[in-house]
């Protein structure tokens, strides 16, 4: 079975200073990876995925199959990065994703 | 058009009553989901269409039931639900993994249902 933990319910960091966001999985195949984000008042979206190695908004998230992790990172965190961030994983072949429990990012002014 | 749309925003309801929960999407996506979100809580997958046949039915209660009459809407039948059903209750949609291409999953911006 899959499991995708996200050891930070809250995490709060001031402006500027850099942030990780923790995700790690199990399962036995080839997943895909994902950062969902969920701005205050809007609906979930995505942020980005691991087969597409972009950076959006500032953020990155590198597939770690060593240590099955995908954290998001960011250098210089902004006000505006305050959301709650869920990391996903799809089965290899499977549409549906399954989420982590969540993390709260406060970005302190 | 590149929003999944779900209606209605809110839904209160007795535990004796019928209703269905809308959701639409005119990406010719191929793939939709209900998921359930409970407060603090990450979405939980209930049911996932593909071609619209039902395809996964995570062990959902049978007071919740799916229908997807066409390609670009899913609806979800309540009946006799129970307070702890209460939740918002999330749809999307995607290309299916088997069409390649880009698959990302846009979400509705949920139905909040409150059942008392």
């Amino acid at each position: 079975a899959q499991r995708v933990t996200q050891p930070e319910k809250l995490l709060s960091v001031f402006k500027g200073a850099p942030v990780e966001l923790k995700c790690n999985y199990s399962y036995s195949g080839s997943p895909e990876l994902f950062w969902y984000v969920q701005y205050s008042r809007q609906r979930l979206q995505l942020l980005l995925r691991h087969i597409s190695r972009e950076s959006i908004k500032g953020f990155t998230a590198d597939l770690n199959k060593g240590e099955t992790s995908f954290h998001l990172k960011k250098p210089f965190a902004q006000e505006e990065d305050s959301a709650m961030y869920y990391c996903a994983l799809r089965k290899a072949g499977a549409n549906n994703l399954f989420f982590g429990t969540g993390t709260r990012l406060t970005v302190i002014p | 058009d590149t929003e999944v749309t779900q209606t209605p925003k809110h839904l209160v309801m007795g535990m004796t009553n019928k209703k269905s929960l809308k959701c639409e999407q005119h990406m010719g996506h191929r793939a939709m989901y209900w998921y359930k979100q409970k407060a603090k809580k990450p979405p939980e997958l209930m049911f996932v269409y593909s071609y619209e046949k039902l395809s996964i039915n995570e062990s959902v209660p049978s007071r919740f039931s799916p229908e997807c009459p066409n390609s670009s809407l899913l609806n979800l039948h309540l009946h006799a639900l129970q307070p702890e059903d209460s939740a918002l209750y999330l749809c999307a949609s995607s290309r299916l993994v088997s069409s390649g291409g880009d698959n990302e999953q846009f979400f509705g911006p949920g139905t909040r249902l409150t059942v008392l």
